[in-house]
């Protein structure tokens, strides 16, 4: 079955510590290996794609890394307005069709 | 600008009514799909739609329906045969669903009163 797991649930980070986030993922060929943020009441704002293990992608302070089974959003020297929820989503074929199946995310807290 | 606009923001339903939720995007895109969102839990798929005239079911479309008439619109009503319609509703398109890196409108969030 396919399956997406992020950790931790929740992080709490002091501004300037670093850290990664962590998605896991179970799926019949990987086609692409999304993340979004997503802050409260608002909609998923994509961040990056990473198709194939080894691959980087980097954004201001974010840095999206991709192996065969898990997929590491590290944080480098995070502000308070990097405090979201972060998701991510796998690309799988269901039934003739493409669709993304979402981890439950991980909820950001970084404090002055 | 170009984007997903999702209406109403905030939406009210009492029990055994049928309610429309909007999504518009004006992004050109083929593929426009409907999630659910609740506390925990990743987003789950409702229906999508790859072309006009066309809709597929999702992992959760029971009490759920969908029309796509116009490449823009995909409008989402949620009726009365949904259990528990209390939840975040989000909208979303892609180029086409080869390529489902998708973009996301602002939601709905629907509370049953």
């Amino acid at each position: 079955e396919d399956q997406v797991t992020q950790s931790p649930e929740a992080l709490r980070l002091q501004e300037g510590e670093s850290s990664s986030l962590n998605c896991s993922y179970t799926v019949s060929g990987l086609r692409g290996l999304f993340w979004y943020r997503q802050d409260p009441g608002k909609g998923p704002e994509f961040l990056f794609t990473l198709y194939s293990a080894g691959e980087e992608k980097e954004k201001e302070r974010l840095k999206a890394t991709l192996t065969k089974k898990e997929s590491f959003l590290h944080i480098t020297a995070p502000k308070p307005e990097d405090s979201a929820t972060y998701l991510c989503a796998v690309q799988a074929v269901s039934g003739g069709y493409n669709k993304l199946i979402f981890g439950a995310g991980t909820r950001l807290a970084v404090h002055p | 600008d170009g984007g997903i606009t999702q209406s109403p923001k905030y939406l009210f339903r009492k029990e055994g009514q049928n309610v429309t939720l909007s999504c518009e995007q004006n992004l050109n895109h083929d593929a426009m799909y409907w999630y659910r969102q609740d506390p925990g839990q990743g987003l789950r798929l409702i229906y999508y739609s790859q072309i006009v005239n066309d809709f597929q079911k999702g992992d959760i479309a029971e009490g759920y329906s969908v029309s796509r008439e116009k490449k823009e619109s995909f409008p989402l009503t949620v009726t009365s045969a949904q259990k528990n319609p209390t939840a975040f509703y989000l909208c979303a398109s892609s180029i086409d669903n080869r390529n489902t890196e998708a973009f996301f409108g602002q939601g709905t969030r629907l509370t049953v009163v």
